[in-house]
């Protein structure tokens, strides 16, 4: 069985470009969390789905943030309009059904932003 | 609110030694479950263990022991014996339902 894939694993981009990321999670599992991870702190929530459902959206996520999981599978994260301060590691993880509440999480997605 | 506090940033010790991590989590949620990660150099987020609020019993898996005690809302971790491959740095994490909230981590260096 294989982890939760990100791609790619680093972006590195000019401010006021849109990037877009994507995680697969292990299969069957129905629910799919981004988080957000800067240098020396420890990730915090984004937003998580289940299935196709889109459940919780932190304030963290502004306008410029978009997530979808069109299928209940594969996720994307898009940023419109990238910052400075966009500048992050975005993570993402995938939990089973049921009672089962341990997030896994894949590599992340490392974002640059010049 | 929620709340993680990881008063350790960082902590060095000799192979062989025992350390222990400590991790206070504040919430009004009756039912709740920690967790531990560990985040190697290469950055990936390795689960150790998740504990719910109703289990206050200890726990041991190898070197690695979880002491959870409800009354002081502390989930401290300790790890026998330590190991250069130990060197990593170590979330705590809590959360009720969808979301985890994570402390800022410590910064666990074993050197030989």
């Amino acid at each position: 069985d294989t982890g939760v894939s990100q791609d790619p694993r680093h972006k590195i981009t000019k401010r006021g470009q849109n990037v877009t990321f994507r995680c697969d999670p292990i299969s069957e599992h129905n629910r799919l969390y981004w988080y957000r991870q800067t240098l020396g702190q420890g990730p915090e929530f984004l937003t998580y789905f289940q299935n196709e459902a889109q459940l919780e959206k932190s304030r963290l996520l502004s306008d410029r943030f978009s997530a979808e999981r069109p299928k209940g599978s594969f996720s994307t994260l898009e940023i419109q309009r990238t910052e400075q301060g966009d500048s992050a590691m975005y993570l993402c993880a995938s939990s089973s059904p049921v009672g089962e509440t341990i997030q896994y999480f894949g590599a992340g997605t490392r974002l640059s932003v010049l | 609110a929620q709340k993680v506090t990881q008063a350790q940033t960082e902590i060095s010790v000799v192979e062989k030694e025992d350390v222990t991590l400590d991790c206070v989590y504040e919430t009004r949620d009756t039912t709740y479950y920690l967790f531990w990660y560990k985040q190697p150099p290469s950055g990936e987020l390795v689960f150790l263990i998740r504990r719910n609020s109703f289990d206050e019993q200890n726990e041991i898996s190898g070197r690695y022991s979880w002491n959870f005690q409800k009354s002081t809302s502390s989930f401290n971790f300790t790890i026998t014996a330590s190991q250069v491959v130990d060197s990593a740095v170590y979330f705590c994490a809590g959360g009720s339902q969808g979301n985890l909230i994570f402390g800022k981590g410590t910064k666990l260096s074993v050197k030989p």
